[in-house]
């Protein structure tokens, strides 16, 4: 199985602020990189897909990049309904992996 | 607008079979993939497997005993059956439709499934 480690596990930060998570696949999985977002109680949001493309009908402060092994989710400026949790998950071969994901948490 | 939504009892004795419905709205099921996933509490999120409209299935070899998949596509559904649960399948199950080329597009909102006696 593709493993896929995301960094860091959580983070604080401010409304306003930029932030950066990260994912590592073991192996190279070209583009084949989608990040989520998941909110207690509420359905999990497709946020990017294909490492960079933005899913219709997210805010534009979402962005995406990399390939092969190394991939990076930002959020250009942190909004209030931006805290949740977010993860990475490998499409390039199935068994299906996600990182372990990342808390998002107002500082 | 496609929707998902899960269906199922929400507590399952140990060794029983874990029984779940997925209704999808909005659009057909005779296209793309359609699949489980689970979050334990407190855990990260598990690919259960998936299926296409024709009962093609492909399943997590970590969980592929004991996982059945079906899909009736004259009600738009697609189920998934569990057997012999123990009390780590209790978890937040899942129903997701998956697109090749752009991820885990749909998803329901999940229903909560505890195994207790």
């Amino acid at each position: 199985d593709i493993q896929m480690t995301q960094s860091p596990s959580s983070l604080s930060a401010s409304v306003g602020d930029r932030v950066t998570i990260t994912c590592r696949a073991s192996q190279n999985i070209r583009t084949y990189l989608n990040w989520y977002q998941l909110k207690p109680g509420k359905a999990p949001n497709l946020l990017i897909y294909a490492a960079s493309s933005l899913q219709s009908g997210v805010p534009s402060r979402f962005s995406g990049s990399g390939s092969g092994t190394d991939f990076t989710l930002t959020i250009s400026s942190l909004q209030p309904e931006d805290f949740a949790t977010y993860y990475c998950q490998q499409g390039y071969t199935t068994p299906l992996t996600f990182g372990g994901g990342t808390k998002v948490e107002i500082k | 607008q496609v929707q998902l939504q899960e269906s199922g009892p929400g507590l399952v004795k140990p060794s029983e079979t874990l029984s779940l419905t997925c209704t999808v709205s909005g659009g057909s099921i005779r296209s793309y993939f359609w699949g489980w996933i689970r979050q334990p509490p407190g855990k990260g999120l598990e690919w259960i497997g998936h299926i296409n409209y024709s009962g093609s299935t492909t399943y997590n070899p970590s969980l592929k005993t004991g996982v059945t998949m079906s899909v009736d596509t004259s009600k738009n559904q697609f189920s998934l059956k569990v057997n012999s649960v123990t009390a780590a399948d209790t978890a937040v199950y899942y129903c997701v439709r998956r697109d090749i080329n752009s991820g885990l597009d749909y998803w329901g909102p999940g229903i909560l499934v505890t195994v207790s006696s």
